[in-house]
């Protein structure tokens, strides 16, 4: 079975500063050249909301200052300048093969 | 504007069976193509339970495969989650949501979740 682990488990990160998270998959699936990768935030007490799709792609809504990056086992969040309201912790979601999604472990991010 | 809403029992004993239940409002069920569940054991991450179709398609992960069943009515505009021998281990805030049309990992809309505890 696929395994997708996310680094660091968590990170504390000075105010205005960057935040990059790792998600790596032990197995590249990519129908129609497609990266089928999801990155979500939660905060606690509320369910997940969705950030990036597409592993590149942000959802309505969502600050610029986040963004994605990589392709086929490697991806990367990037917040290009920390918030207050961006504590939270951060999980990946990967497409693996029909029908068949996994989460990474999460990432907790705080302040530093 | 849809919304997403979880119901069911909040407590389970051990080896029974838990019947979740997640009614959607705001536009028809069968107006959109997939639908799905996750879980949340406390303090822990986030675990894709299954995906339903509105047209009845399934798919399962498959480490609960064959303890889960996930089911659409579109008569009634909600979608269900049963997973059957439930232990401690099962213990979770449970969520229903929905994938959106462009991509199979897009969870855009999200229930509030329910707490499902497995204790005797």
């Amino acid at each position: 079975d696929i395994v997708v682990t996310q680094s660091p488990d968590s990170l504390a990160v000075s105010l205005g500063e960057r935040a990059t998270i790792t998600c790596k998959s032990t197995l590249s699936y990519k129908p129609n050249d497609v990266n089928h990768l999801s990155w979500f935030q939660q905060k606690p007490g509320q369910p997940p909301k969705l950030l990036l799709y597409w592993a590149t792609a942000r959802a309505s809504g969502v600050p610029d200052r986040f963004s994605g990056s990589g392709s086929g086992t490697d991806f990367t969040l990037t917040i290009s300048s920390l918030q207050a309201e961006d504590v939270a912790a951060y999980y990946c979601l990967q497409y693996y093969t029909s029908g068949a999604l996994t989460f990474g472990g999460g990432t907790k991010v705080e302040i530093k | 504007h849809q919304q997403l809403r979880e119901s069911g029992p909040g407590l389970v004993q051990p080896s029974e069976t838990v019947s979740l239940t997640c009614t959607v409002s705001g536009d028809s069920i069968s107006g959109h193509d997939f639908w799905g569940w996750v879980r949340q054991p406390p303090g822990k991450g986030l675990e894709w339970i299954a995906n339903v179709l509105s047209s009845g398609n399934t798919y399962y992960n498959p480490s609960l495969k064959s303890r889960a069943t996930v089911s659409v009515d579109t008569s009634r505009n909600l979608f269900s989650v049963r997973l059957t021998s439930v232990t401690a281990a099962d213990t979770a805030v449970y969520y229903c949501a929905r994938l959106a049309t462009y991509s199979v990992t897009a969870f855009d809309i999200w229930g509030p979740g329910i707490l499902v505890t497995v204790s005797s």
